[in-house]
């Protein structure tokens, strides 16, 4: 079945770590999105990519950076220099950014907290 | 982006139907209306969109008003599984979805 796979379902960071989170889809999609959320809020943008070798900040880019190397796949490195990185991260991805009737598909996240 | 307003929560008894409403008054012609679910811990679930049309799908139906002004989300026969977060969100490309507080359904046997 076609979907999104996030992992690990967990993760623990140190202090001053980086660590980075999987995202792979077999939906053949070209756009695919980072979100965060935390507890009791809504999704915030942090970075999203139309094609390979492109992507763009959303609202909460910093201390986070990405890759688009292939189509099928868009990690997420949380830095060291992201302070508040306790959260909920949510990989999704769709057919375009640029037309608002192809829906975003999401996976089923990856909880991040420090140790 | 237009701002979406749904009741905080809404209980429903298993076996019948769901009707979620959502206000969006401020909508623009070009933006569409999706709806997504939340269950605890886990990713959100597409479930339906549309832009003037009534549509339905194999999870629900969506019902626009013809000012497209406010919407609902209707699940003809509520299971114990459809006890999630519903989220109303208009959207008009560049990639963000904007997720507001939802509305919590609770589905009682």
């Amino acid at each position: 079945d076609g979907g999104i796979t996030q992992s690990p379902k967990y993760l623990f960071r140190k202090e001053g770590q980086n660590v980075t989170l999987s995202c792979e889809q077999n939906l053949n999609h070209d756009a695919m999105y980072w979100y965060r959320q935390d507890p009791g809020q809504g999704l915030r943008l942090i970075y999203y990519s139309q094609i390979v070798n492109d992507f763009q900040k959303g609202d909460i880019a910093e201390g986070y950076s990405v890759s688009r190397e292939k189509k099928e796949s868009f990690p997420l490195t949380v830095t060291s220099a992201q302070k508040n990185p306790t959260a909920f991260y949510l990989c999704a991805s769709s057919w375009s950014v640029t037309r608002s009737n192809q829906p975003q598909h999401f996976g089923d996240g990856t909880r991040l907290s420090i140790l | 982006d237009a701002k979406t307003t749904q009741p905080p929560s809404m209980d429903c008894a298993e076996g019948r139907a769901a009707n979620l409403p959502c206000n969006h008054s401020t909508i623009s012609g070009n933006e569409y209306v999706y709806w997504y679910r939340q269950i605890h811990s886990q990713g959100p679930q597409y479930i339906i969109h549309g832009l003037k049309n009534n549509e339905t799908n194999e999870m629900a139906s969506l019902i626009i008003t013809e000012d497209r002004k406010s919407s609902t989300l209707i699940l003809p026969h509520a299971t114990l599984r459809d006890t999630a977060v519903y989220y109303c969100i208009v959207y008009n490309q560049g990639g963000k979805l904007i997720f507001g507080q939802g509305t919590e359904l609770s589905v009682k046997p």
